[in-house]
């Protein structure tokens, strides 16, 4: 039973360039969460999609990100015009079930580290 | 909205001895605590979690206790082992699912 996967583990740009991140949810997951870790840091929530829609994208910047889910296929995180401070691992996370009024266990990939030039 | 604070940053013991990481959060509604651990270069991983209807859980060398009045919940690792060296993450989900983390525990076990 693979766990979530994320391509590509390593990824670098030049600033003003796009970058796309991809993660398949674990078997049966239909639930995806992205997040953002700085180096030193902890985990930021950047958006919350199920298949085809976004329930939830309050951490996300409103600009240059966007995200999503289609019914076939990974989740993108898409990056437009990337810049230094876009530098990061990008985490995806999945889930069984829906998270309101539930609880719910994420299960994390092993991240995109992103290094912006 | 939520905030999760997590003591200490870090954390060396002796390879034998116990580990005790805490957390507080602000938000009373809370319900579900899980603890991650994440070696370099990896992914996070569940260690374990607790719901807010119990106050204790434990799975082998590890445990977690939570205090809802007081609005903290603390992981326990007895009898360390180099091999638990790590960064540790507790966290709280939000109102919408997401996880809200707290800042990390680098915990080294001195051999």
């Amino acid at each position: 039973n693979a766990g979530v996967m994320q391509n590509p583990r390593h990824l670098v740009r030049r600033r003003g360039q796009e970058a796309r991140l991809r993660c398949s949810p674990m078997k049966g997951h239909s639930h995806v969460y992205w997040y953002r870790q700085l180096p030193e840091e902890g985990l930021k929530f950047m958006v919350y999609l199920q298949k085809e829609n976004i329930i939830d994208e309050s951490g996300m910047p409103k600009e240059r990100f966007s995200a999503e889910f289609p019914k076939e296929g990974p989740s993108i995180l898409r990056i437009q015009q990337v810049v230094r401070g876009d530098s990061a691992a990008y985490f995806c996370a999945s889930s069984p079930r829906a998270a309101v009024g539930t609880y719910n266990e994420q299960f994390f990939g092993p991240g995109t580290r992103l290094t912006v030039l | 909205g939520e905030n999760v604070e997590q003591h200490p940053s870090t954390l060396s013991v002796q390879e034998g001895d116990s580990a005790v990481i805490k957390c507080t959060y602000s938000d009373s509604a809370s319900n579900y605590f899980p603890w991650y651990k994440q070696e370099l270069g990896k992914g996070p991983q569940l260690i374990i979690d607790i719901r807010s209807n119990v106050g204790e859980k434990k799975d082998q060398r590890i445990a977690v206790t939570l205090n809802k009045t007081a609005k903290h919940f603390s992981l326990h690792i007895t009898e360390t082992q180099p091999e638990d060296s790590a960064v540790y993450f507790c966290a709280v989900r939000g109102s919408q699912g997401n996880l809200i983390f707290g800042k990390g525990t680098k915990l080294s076990v001195k051999p």
